[in-house]
């Protein structure tokens, strides 16, 4: 159980453009998904917090505007990443956390974005 | 805030111990969980320690202590398939959200 998925698995875009991210939980109920980016061989950075039906919760220093977050129902979220600059290429992963747990987050297997 | 500091880089033999340590300074404490990323992949759950002690998940161990601000992963009978990044991260009490350290690249030798 607790299968994250996430849509696509890899995109290439041209800069400027926007592109969508979904975060899907397959198998159970998302009451908090998280979006992390992470560059080669670092480490997961946070970018945003969202509950289902609110407005996400951005960390320091990303900019809501350029990625917009929407978590419509519990089991989808998704992150759009607008006028994509070549900057933005990254690996973005989701993770989810039902409400019947309290500290494991279920994450999904990434989206590899590439802005040319 | 809250800062996470780990070995950046382990090397070990292929049937061998390691152990790959973690110290957090943080605001409050809720937790410090252990998660695995192979290459290109996403990061698996291995292990979770809200109290002080250590536990045990077949080849995998955790131990945390909190008044060290201290924990561990442990790796026992290594096998080649266990070359990844691990990640310690902490949970803050009262806070959503969980945030990684920057982790520790393991390398298996045969």
């Amino acid at each position: 159980g607790a299968v994250v998925s996430q849509h696509p698995s890899w995109v290439i875009c041209k800069s400027g453009t926007s592109v969508k991210i979904e975060c899907r939980s397959l198998d159970f109920q998302a009451t908090t998904m998280f979006w992390y980016r992470q560059f080669p061989k670092q480490s997961l950075m946070l970018m945003a917090t969202s509950n289902e039906g609110s407005k996400a919760t951005y960390e320091q220093g990303v900019e809501k505007d350029k990625f917009l977050i929407n978590h419509a129902s519990l089991t989808l979220s998704t992150l759009t990443v607008t006028s994509a600059h070549p900057e933005d290429s990254s690996f973005y992963i989701c993770s989810a956390r039902g409400s019947r747990t309290t500290y494991e987050q279920y994450f999904g297997p990434g989206t590899r974005l590439t802005v040319t | 805030g809250q800062s996470l500091e780990q070995p950046s880089e382990v090397t070990a033999v292929e049937g061998a111990i390691v152990q790959i340590n973690c110290t957090y300074q943080t605001s409050g404490f809720y937790g410090l969980s252990w998660y695995q990323q192979h290459d290109g992949g996403a990061p698996t759950f291995l292990s979770y320690n809200a109290l002080d002690g250590l536990e045990e998940t077949g080849r995998f161990s955790s131990f945390l202590s909190r008044s060290d601000s201290y924990g561990y992963l442990l790796l026992q009978e290594l096998q080649m398939k266990d070359s990844a990044s691990y990640f310690c991260a902490v949970r803050e009490a009262g806070d959503d959200k969980i945030i990684f350290g920057k982790g520790t690249r393991l390398h298996i030798l045969p």
